[in-house]
């Protein structure tokens, strides 16, 4: 069965300091993945997608970056976090096949990030 | 692009009562309408979704109803209790084409009183 991870759970950071986040997936193989961030009572607003290795697509100017070094590894980065930046993250991955299966999303248990 | 919009953003009913949350969408080419639960500190975990070819699915004290002609679907919660209590969210576009580029409602937080 596919089973997805991210960590850490809760992270408390000085602005201006770096951030890394890693969401890894088990049991899948060429998965599209997904960084949406989640504002406090806020809906989900999707930061980056991927379709493949190297391959990321962001959807809003922001201060942070996402990457893909291998198929079922994405990281979320930023290398000066702002107030702004806090939030509850969550990774999330589906098929790729064109197929109905394909749009159930999957999610991750999330990263609490509060900048201070 | 698709835009999904989600009513109410609020909801607080009584125990035992029914819910019901609506999401409309702008993209005709929808095919595929879900529904996800988010519980406090989760992540959001899909709970029952429709397909363009029904008007309607059930399951248990859940469903979910299409009317493709006015571009909105709808989550019923009946007979509610309190592990309902959460985040819900809608999500489009939900055509193959553009899978890639999931977008949510903006939810609507759900109490049950007791």
């Amino acid at each position: 069965s596919q089973t997805i991870h991210q960590w850490p759970a809760t992270l408390v950071q000085p602005v201006g300091s770096p951030l890394s986040l890693e969401c890894t997936v088990e049991g899948t193989s060429n998965p599209n993945l997904y960084w949406y961030r989640q504002a406090a009572g806020r809906g989900l607003q999707l930061l980056f997608y991927s379709v493949g290795i190297g391959q990321i697509s962001s959807e809003v100017p922001q201060n942070l970056s996402a990457s893909r070094p291998q198929d079922r590894q994405f990281i979320l980065s930023s290398k000066k976090l702002l107030l702004s930046d806090s939030g509850f993250y969550l990774c999330a991955w589906n098929l790729q096949e064109n197929t109905p299966a394909n749009e159930k999303l999957f999610f991750g248990s999330g990263t609490q990030l509060s900048v201070l | 692009g698709e835009n999904v919009e989600q009513h109410p953003s609020t909801l607080s009913v009584q125990e035992g009562d029914s819910a019901v949350i609506k999401c409309t969408y702008s993209d005709s080419a929808s095919n595929y309408f879900p529904w996800y639960k988010q519980e406090l500190g989760k992540g959001p975990q899909l709970i029952i979704d429709i397909r363009s070819n029904v008007g309607e699915k059930k399951d248990q004290r859940i469903a979910v109803t299409l009317n493709k002609t006015a571009k909105h679907f709808s989550l019923h919660i009946t007979e509610t209790q309190p592990e309902d209590s959460a985040v819900y969210f809608c999500a489009g576009p939900g055509s193959y084409s553009s899978a890639s580029k999931i977008i949510f409602g903006s939810g609507t937080r759900l109490s049950i009183r007791p």
